[in-house]
């Protein structure tokens, strides 16, 4: 099956810098990668996807780029703001729909 | 109003109860998703569900089960067999199996006792 890797575990940015995030997956299947936001004690929400025949995906202050070659796909968000602040959950989807282990961010103000 | 709702928010039972937890949609998505969410371990799959009447084992099935009677419906059932069941679930719904956004329920916090 399918295993998401997602690194690093915690992530402290000063206002205004980037924040990268990267997720390597082992199932070459694989082909949809969301990108989940998880405030606290809410429902994790999507902010941001990437399909495996597209490279590089950019939405305002957020983008993702994939590597299928190397299974691995990042999350960059620029000019970083409080509210940014915040779990990060990369995924992977062959048949089903597995999850890293999140990214706590925190912006300083 | 449309969307996947989990209930209740707050769960509370004893050591050695079966407890079933609910999830609603009304999306007319065809698959569902349980997950449980622990600090530090993202979301793990309990079990999926790809049409109705037919649902398949995640990575840590183990102690609980699922029915798929209603295309809307996904009740999650926490087992006394599970050695550890206080957590945070999350139910998710999604049009199909492939490259189509998941939506998330609130979420239920099952604290045993």
């Amino acid at each position: 099956g399918e295993n998401v890797e997602q690194h690093p575990s915690t992530l402290s940015v000063q206002e205004g810098d980037s924040a990268v995030i990267k997720c390597t997956y082992s199932d070459s299947a694989s082909n949809y990668f969301p990108w989940y936001k998880q405030e606290l004690g809410k429902r994790p929400q999507l902010i941001i996807d990437i399909r495996s025949n597209v490279g590089e995906k950019k939405d305002q202050r957020i983008a993702v780029t994939l590597n299928k070659t190397a299974k691995h796909f990042s999350l960059h968000i620029t000019e970083t703001q409080p509210e940014d602040s915040a779990v990060y959950f990369c995924a992977a989807n062959d048949y089903k729909l597995s999850f890293g282990a999140g990214t706590t961010v925190t912006v300083r103000a | 109003d449309g969307g996947i709702t989990q209930s209740p928010k707050y769960l509370f039972r004893k050591e050695g109860q079966n407890v079933t937890l609910s999830c609603e949609q009304n999306l007319n998505h065809d698959a569902m998703y349980w997950y449980r969410q622990d600090p530090g371990q993202g979301l793990r799959l309990i079990y999926y569900s790809q049409i109705v009447n037919d649902f398949q084992k995640g990575d840590i099935a183990e102690g609980y089960s699922v029915s798929r009677e209603k295309k809307e419906s996904f009740p999650l059932t926490v087992t006394s067999a599970q050695k550890n069941p206080t957590a945070f679930y999350l139910c998710a719904s999604k049009i199909g199996t492939a490259n189509t956004e998941a939506f998330f329920g609130q979420g239920t916090r099952l604290t045993v006792v």
